[in-house]
């Protein structure tokens, strides 16, 4: 059973656009929700994380948004670049034990 | 600095042969220790964990098996190859609230 849903599956965006990749969870538990980004053949990288104490958090162009009550957290990327094409994860996890449950992924193509 | 190795980065090995994948992490003790499976347009299955030596617990059940015969060691094994296994594996490092990733073992089983 999937505790973490990620949409869309995939999304093309165009240079200057704004991406955004919607994740719900479903355990209350949950009180970490990372972002992660993978670039094709490599390993995943933290990109963003927050927790549930704030509704947003920014760094750069990138910003996620928390929604407590719906159980709903968001990644926006601002003015995208090609260089932003990648797969991102979003992720959640309670405060114990530490495995992390991840989305399913979504993939983002960004046209020069 | 922590780092996290995995071995090797691609393999293609025929379906009934075994398998070994290894994974090392430097600059910490007693790590807490993932193996995750990435198949084709799907997200990250947890497969096992260990959060010492010797200790190994499965998430799935299937082909595979986990060991940890040393405290920065993980290995995913297997004594018989099925085409379902093929698939992105990631060894993964869980350290207080950040995941660090191994670059990942491309596995095709023909």
């Amino acid at each position: 059973q999937q505790q973490v849903k990620q949409s869309p599956q995939s999304l093309i965006v165009q240079k200057g656009g704004i991406s955004i990749i919607n994740c719900a969870y479903e355990n209350t538990a949950f009180d970490y929700f990372p972002w992660y980004q993978q670039f094709p053949g490599k390993g995943p990288a933290l990109l963003i994380a927050i927790r549930p104490d704030v509704s947003e958090k920014k760094e750069g162009r990138f910003t996620i948004s928390f929604n407590k009550s719906a159980k709903q957290f968001s990644l926006h990327i601002m003015d995208s670049q090609p260089g932003d094409s990648a797969t991102y994860f979003c992720a959640s996890r309670p405060s114990k034990p530490s495995k992390l449950s991840f989305g399913a992924g979504t993939t983002v193509t960004v046209r020069a | 600095s922590q780092t996290i190795h995995q071995w090797p980065a691609t393999l293609v090995q025929p379906v009934g042969s075994p398998l070994s994948l290894e994974c090392t992490v430097e600059g910490t003790s007693n790590p807490n220790l993932y193996w995750y499976r990435q198949a084709a347009g799907r997200g990250l299955q947890l497969l096992f964990y260990s959060v010492g030596i010797g200790q190994i617990s499965s998430e799935v059940p299937q082909n595979l098996s986990a060991s940890r015969p040393q405290d920065r060691q993980f290995i995913l094994s297997s004594k018989k190859l099925l085409l379902s296994d093929s698939g992105f594996y990631l060894c993964a490092w869980i350290m207080n609230t950040e995941a660090f990733f191994g670059q990942g073992t491309r596995l095709t089983v023909v």
